[in-house]
């Protein structure tokens, strides 16, 4: 079965602090993984995909098949990262019907 | 552009009644999901649809729900006779043609059935 896990329903950190939101997904194929992420009273909106490579914001998040994790990292967390993550999967390829884990929140403390 | 826009952001309803949750994609933008969001979980993927085609609807149940997105105006999911589990958030997102790879949510709208 296709399934995104998230294990932490919530992770407090002290800013500066690293922070490392984990993911594990379930999927024989090969997977295209997204992180999202809800900042409080805004939308969900993307924050970074494993084709792309990139660092937004400071995160970066490696795509490991061996271990089915797509875990997302920050080495100094802001108190402006505090926001509900989301991780997410798409099986299909081309159009992105995604499936979501149930996210995990963060909380950055001064 | 404003963005994804869905209304109303908050709909109460009795048992029995229809729900009626409206999606304005972005514009320029052909394509829509739908995604249910019960408390304490992720977004469950619903249906998707390109203008006048629902494409994907393998997250839909199989009764009382059902969506369209008509050649004018926006897409709709509508929920007949609503039961108490229906209770939850809705998220549409759009994203354009060429890019279907690439969503944008809306702000959701939350249902309560009471």
């Amino acid at each position: 079965a296709q399934r995104v896990t998230q294990p932490e329903k919530l992770l407090s950190v002290f800013k500066g602090a690293p922070v490392e939101l984990k993911c594990n997904y379930s999927y024989s194929g090969s997977p295209e993984l997204f992180w999202y992420v809800q900042y409080s009273r805004q939308r969900l909106q993307l924050l970074l995909r494993h084709i792309s490579r990139e660092s937004i914001k400071g995160f970066t998040a490696d795509l490991n098949k061996g271990e089915t994790s797509f875990h997302l990292k920050k080495p100094f967390a802001q108190e402006e990262d505090s926001a509900m993550y989301y991780c997410a999967l798409n099986p299909t390829g081309g159009y992105n019907k995604l499936i979501f884990g149930a996210g995990t929140r963060l909380a950055v403390h001064p | 552009n404003a963005g994804v826009m869905q209304n109303p952001r908050h709909l109460v309803r009795r048992r029995g009644q229809e729900a009626r949750l409206r999606c304005s994609p972005m514009k320029g933008h052909s394509h829509v999901y739908w995604y249910r969001q019960l408390p304490e979980e992720g977004l469950k993927f619903m249906v998707y649809l390109q203008k006048e085609n629902i494409i994907d609807e393998s997250g839909m149940p199989k009764e009382r729900f059902s969506a369209e997105f008509p050649k004018e105006g926006p897409s709709i999911l509508r929920i007949q006779q609503v039961v108490r589990g229906d209770s939850a958030a809705y998220f549409c997102a759009s994203s354009p043609p060429l890019l279907a790879d690439t969503q944008y949510f809306g702000p959701g709208t939350r249902l309560t059935v009471l």
